[in-house]
């Protein structure tokens, strides 16, 4: 379920370093999943995405992957970057209807 | 091109006065529609989406209403705000779920500080 009345945690890495961020969902019917980067004060960005049919997705420099045996989800940030300091969001989506629903964020920070 | 359109970006009501966010998306038709609130430093909670012009789900029970009255606008209101109703409130559209195209965009969002 959502998880919007906690603080969010923090995840603190090294500039160049891999980065992964995990999600944890509750809906067995949740058959699509979005990853959104939050940088402060504005509106969530697209990463990637990936449906429940596959495991692992590969886009520029991120890696999804989805483990629907523990309702797990993660992203893997290659190479982070100073730029890629920002809230990270897993949203899910029901197989039947429309629903987005969004997980409880994590706080990403790179040290240079 | 899709683009999202969200106003006003902040907003310092009184107790007890009216709210109307408003939200319209251009370049697609038959959006699905959604109204998040993120208070600061939390998540973001699904308030409403809608599906279709007059179809509204609500997910949260609180002061608030949202109405659809054409495809492509989407209208968070209040007739009394409370202190609570505090936050940054995001409007989002995505294509319907089944499409290809299933990314959803983001406005950017109105600050709403009810004081």
């Amino acid at each position: 379920g959502e998880s919007v009345g906690l603080h969010l945690p923090t995840l603190s890495v090294q500039e160049g370093d891999n980065s992964i961020i995990n999600c944890a969902y509750s809906n067995s019917a949740s058959d699509y999943f979005i990853w959104y980067k939050q940088e402060s004060g504005k509106g969530p960005q697209f990463i990637i995405d990936i449906r429940s049919n596959m495991d692992k997705r590969q886009g520029q420099r991120v890696t999804v992957l989805l483990n629907k045996t523990v309702k797990h989800l993660s992203l893997q940030i290659a190479a982070t970057q100073p730029g890629d300091s920002a809230v990270y969001f897993c949203a899910e989506s029901p197989e039947y209807g429309n629903k987005l629903v969004f997980g409880a964020g994590t706080i990403l920070r790179v040290k240079s | 091109s899709q683009t999202i359109h969200q106003w006003p970006a902040t907003l310092v009501q009184p107790v007890g006065s009216p709210l109307s966010l408003e939200c319209t998306v251009e370049g697609t038709s038959n959006p699905n529609l959604y109204w998040y609130r993120q208070a600061a430093g939390r998540g973001l909670q699904l308030l409403f989406y809608s599906v279709g012009i007059g179809q509204i789900s609500s997910e949260v029970p609180q002061n608030l209403s949202a109405s659809r009255p054409q495809d492509r606008q989407f209208i968070l209101s209040s007739k009394k705000l409370l202190l609570s109703d505090s936050g940054f409130y995001l409007c989002a559209w995505m294509e319907d779920r089944y499409s290809m195209n299933t990314e959803a965009f983001f406005g950017q969002g109105t600050r709403l500080t009810v004081v």
